[in-house]
């Protein structure tokens, strides 16, 4: 069945510092792929996705690429500040169903960023 | 705010007690989904509807949880007979195609 690794936090950081979470999947036939961010206290939020290979998702200084000969999907971003100090989650979902997919997450990997 | 809305955020409750949570999702969202997170996981699907129709459910859903959404609007979920192997944050999402919309979550914790 389909599964998704990432890496283990907490992940902790420096403001401006470089980030990376990586994340690899094992799914059938050609899932689409996400990142969700959890900050806390709040519910889960989409931060960035790719539907095929080779596509970059990006979104608020993050990217991540699709990388269907590594099966991976690596979180990037450049510069942390305190206030991406949050769990972020690695998803994928399979080939949809009549017109619907579930998702199927990691364990998330926490961040933490200080000044 | 018009996100998606969970009640209660945490409910506290005796092994062997009946519970149930509700999900009131976005407004015209068709799609309804439920997941359950247990701490240090990631969220696990339990079922979906899409209108009113319950069109998939996971393992993980035992006899003894139940969930509904009677007019394709909110939805519950129901634990009967709860067990401390039920704690866990229960997450709703709603989407019309495509992105998920989660609400916060109902933290169960079972004694």
């Amino acid at each position: 069945g389909d599964s998704v690794t990432q890496m283990e936090g907490p992940v902790t950081l420096s403001e401006e510092a470089f980030l990376t979470i990586n994340c690899t999947y094992t799914a059938t036939g050609y899932p689409s792929l996400f990142w969700y961010v959890q900050y806390p206290g709040e519910g889960l939020q989409l931060l960035l996705k790719a539907t095929k290979a080779d596509d970059k998702g990006s979104n608020k200084g993050f990217e991540a690429t699709y990388r269907k000969e590594t099966t991976s999907f690596h979180l990037e971003k450049g510069s942390v500040q305190v206030s991406d100090s949050a769990v972020y989650f690695c998803a994928l979902t399979s080939a949809p169903r009549a017109g619907y997919s579930t998702l199927t997450f990691g364990k998330g990997t926490m961040l933490l960023v200080s000044p | 705010d018009t996100g998606v809305s969970q009640d209660p955020r945490h409910k506290i409750t005796k092994r062997g007690q009946n519970v149930t949570f509700r999900c009131d999702p976005i407004s015209e969202h068709n799609r309804l989904y439920w997941y359950r997170q247990t701490l240090g996981q990631g969220p696990e699907f339990l079922t979906y509807f899409q209108n009113e129709a319950q069109l998939e459910k996971s393992r993980l859903l035992s006899d003894r949880f139940s969930a509904e959404r009677p007019k394709g609007s909110f939805s519950t979920l129901e634990i009967q007979r709860t067990e401390q192997g039920d704690s866990a944050m229960y997450l709703c999402a709603s989407s019309v195609t495509g992105e998920l919309f989660f609400g916060e979550g109902s933290r169960l914790t079972v004694l």
